[in-house]
């Protein structure tokens, strides 16, 4: 059983158009992270959560983190075909910082 | 570039081999973290060593070990390969500051022939 579930799990969408992916989970959550990897990297860190109800922006992308520190959103506005990627939410279970749980990502893929 | 230096970059054997994979972490970080990602599970934690001590053990085989050196650079150890042990193999490590961030190398990418 996955920790932290993503979805959706593939999305293919055109340059300009809106989209939001999910991270769920029926833990709490201390905090969340949304990372982006591209193809031959490593994830990147793009922004961390704390307080439930928090929301934040990152030029085009809106980052909220549940009432209840259960889930989380990623929101892209227009998006542009840098944006592609896999976008992975993760977390520390059970609030320990000694390791981080992953969800298995949403592939995205923005078409010119 | 994150800073973090994974070798080798790319690596083909044979089942029932021994590889060992070596990274350096970014500068002034004490942590080491080993992730595992393959298509089917995602990224799966492995194991977290804090200025060569194990600090948290994930799903990691006991075929698998890793080990943190005085000097910091890890080493994670895969032994009689099989078949399903093809994956990247991330290793990341984590600022003093505890910011919770963790900067990725690029990966190792093995595959058991």
């Amino acid at each position: 059983t996955q920790l932290l579930e993503q979805s959706p799990q593939f999305l293919s969408i055109q340059e300009g158009e809106n989209l939001t992916v999910y991270c769920n989970s029926s833990s709490v959550f201390s905090s969340l992270q949304w990372y982006r990897q591209e193809p031959g990297e490593g994830p990147v860190l793009l922004v961390t959560v704390v307080t439930g109800g928090e929301v934040k922006k990152l030029k085009r992308l809106t980052f909220q983190f549940g009432d209840a520190r259960k889930d989380s959103s990623l929101h892209i506005t227009a998006a542009q075909t840098g944006d592609t990627g896999l976008y992975l939410c993760a977390g520390p279970p059970g609030g320990s910082n000694y390791k981080l749980t992953f969800g298995k990502g949403t592939l995205l893929t923005v078409n010119p | 570039d994150s800073g973090v230096t994974q070798t080798p970059k790319h690596l083909i054997t044979a089942t029932g081999q021994r590889v060992t994979l070596r990274c350096s972490p970014r500068s002034g970080d004490l942590s080491v973290y080993w992730y595992q990602q393959s298509l089917d599970q995602g990224l799966q934690f492995l194991i977290h060593y804090y200025n060569g001590e194990e600090r948290a053990k994930g799903n990691i085989l006991e075929r698998f070990s890793a080990q943190q050196f005085p000097d910091l650079h890890s080493e994670l150890n895969l032994s009689s390969l099989e078949l399903g042990d093809s994956a990247l193999y991330f290793c990341a490590s984590r600022p003093r500051s505890n910011t919770g961030e963790l900067f990725f190398g690029e990966g190792s990418r093995l595959t058991v022939l």
